[in-house]
């Protein structure tokens, strides 16, 4: 049973391009969470996807945006990139209506901007 | 969600237990105590979760005080793969649908 999988792993881009992060659930998991990491600090929530739609959203900008697609999959896309939005950028993937409410995590996406 | 503060470093010997602990003085009636735990380079990991009881998996045993505004965290034996940085977070479980606020945590060396 995979768990959590996002590609890439690793992302060089430039300032002021855009870029397109994936994340497949773990199998039998309905909703998926973004999250980012800075260096040196926790991972700070993006927003959330269940039933194809943004449920939750975090404080940050317009240029972070996403999609769920109908085999639950996910993408985050940031327009404009910023030397800030270098960081470890992590999906979650949890079964809405699980007692637990346990998240589990993938590897993350290593995005470094020039 | 409640706000948690946690000790930015420890150290503890393999083979003895570590104890981490955790002040949620702010808690809510409604809000479980939630351990992750963020082993280098990797996505965080759950770990254990509890509302007023103690409670015990596998992995580690959490202890919640009467009050509930604090908890420890015991890893009983610790192994130098437990080496990690451990996350207190403390909300409402309403089941997968919740987000997870992270502060810095607490980066535990193992050491042999």
């Amino acid at each position: 049973d995979a768990g959590v999988t996002q590609s890439p792993t690793h992302l060089i881009k430039t300032r002021g391009q855009q870029v397109t992060l994936r994340c497949s659930p773990k199998s039998g998991h309905d909703t998926v969470s973004w999250y980012q990491q800075a260096l040196g600090q926790g991972p700070q929530f993006i927003f959330q996807y269940y039933e194809e739609e943004e449920r939750q959203r975090g404080n940050f900008p317009d240029r972070f945006s996403g999609h769920q697609f109908p085999n639950y999959s996910s993408e985050l896309n940031v327009n404009a990139l910023l030397l800030g939005d270098s960081a470890l950028y992590l999906c979650a993937s949890s079964l809405r209506l699980a007692g637990v409410d346990e998240q589990f995590f993938g590897p993350g996406t290593r995005l470094t901007v020039l | 969600d409640a706000k948690t503060t946690q000790p930015p470093s420890m150290d503890c010997a393999e083979g003895r237990a570590a104890n981490l602990p955790c002040n949620h003085s702010t808690i809510s009636g409604n809000e479980y105590v939630y351990w992750y735990r963020q082993i280098h380079s990797q996505g965080p990991q759950y770990i254990i979760h509890g509302l007023k009881n103690n409670e015990t998996n596998e992995m580690a045993s959490l202890i919640i005080t009467e009050d509930r505004k604090s908890s420890t965290l015991i890893l009983p034996h610790a192994t130098l793969r437990d080496t990690a940085v451990y996350y207190c977070i403390v909300r409402v479980a309403t089941g997968g649908g919740n987000k997870l606020t992270f502060g810095t945590g607490t980066q535990l060396k193992v050491e042999l």
